[in-house]
């Protein structure tokens, strides 16, 4: 059974980095036809899509994002990351990663909340 | 940019109700980037129904999606304890998603 396992922070202060991490396990990451997400959704709101990656590192960002944003994979890991610059409260959110096969997500990490904070 | 909406916000409902949640989008789009998702407190979203009308596996059959052009319908025949959640749909296209705000779907 494929897993997803988001790692990183918790806790951020304005202007620093947010780092995390999706480890998969159960399958692999390099497998045909599939790509990989993040989605955020902030407390007591809706899901945002926040970036997609393949494995042959081709990247896709939400413009309203796109400028601090970066997502990368490592195969050798069976993982992708996501960074995001410059970090204000309403960055504050869980965020997920996922898997995109056949234009769905059907495989969903628990999500790893973030909060933004001084 | 294409926007999606949902209706109701929220809808209140019995156990055995049937009931329909509606998303519309700004302008039309394909059935095949349409999927719809349940989320309960503290989870994340489930996949229930993918390219508009197809069932995920292992998702009860008291669950159907339809729709086409603008305007998509999720569908729950018969209310059960363990539907009460907010819906979410989603329209995928060029590689980008956009959400729908949701339907939370309470107890009457």
């Amino acid at each position: 059974q494929l897993q997803l396992q988001e790692s990183g922070p918790g806790l951020l202060k304005p202007s620093e980095t947010l780092s995390l991490t999706c480890t998969v396990s159960g399958g692999s990451i390099s497998r045909s036809g599939v790509y990989w997400c993040w989605i955020r959704q902030p407390p007591g709101k809706g899901l945002e899509w926040v970036a997609t990656i393949h494995y042959s590192g081709s990247t896709y960002y939400n413009p309203s994002l796109k400028s601090r944003v970066t997502i990368s994979v490592d195969t050798s890991k069976n993982q992708f990351s996501l960074k995001l610059r410059s970090v204000t409260a309403a960055d504050t959110s869980v965020y997920y990663c996922a898997r995109i096969y056949g234009a769905s997500l059907d495989y969903w990490g628990q999500g790893s909340l973030v909060t933004v904070s001084s | 940019d294409i926007q999606m909406t949902q209706s109701p916000s929220t809808l209140s409902a019995s156990v055995g109700d049937r009931v329909t949640l509606t998303c519309r989008a700004s302008q039309s789009i394909s059935s095949s980037g349409v999927a719809w998702y349940q989320q309960k407190p503290g989870k994340a979203p489930k996949l229930l129904i993918y390219k508009a009308s197809n069932l995920e596996s292992g998702v009860p059959s008291r669950f159907s999606g339809s729709g086409s052009g603008t305007d998509f319908t999720l569908t729950i025949s018969s209310l059960q304890p363990e539907d009460f959640a907010t819906y979410y749909c989603h329209q995928y296209n060029s590689f980008l998603f956009t959400f729908g705000p949701g339907t939370k779907v309470d107890i009457k």
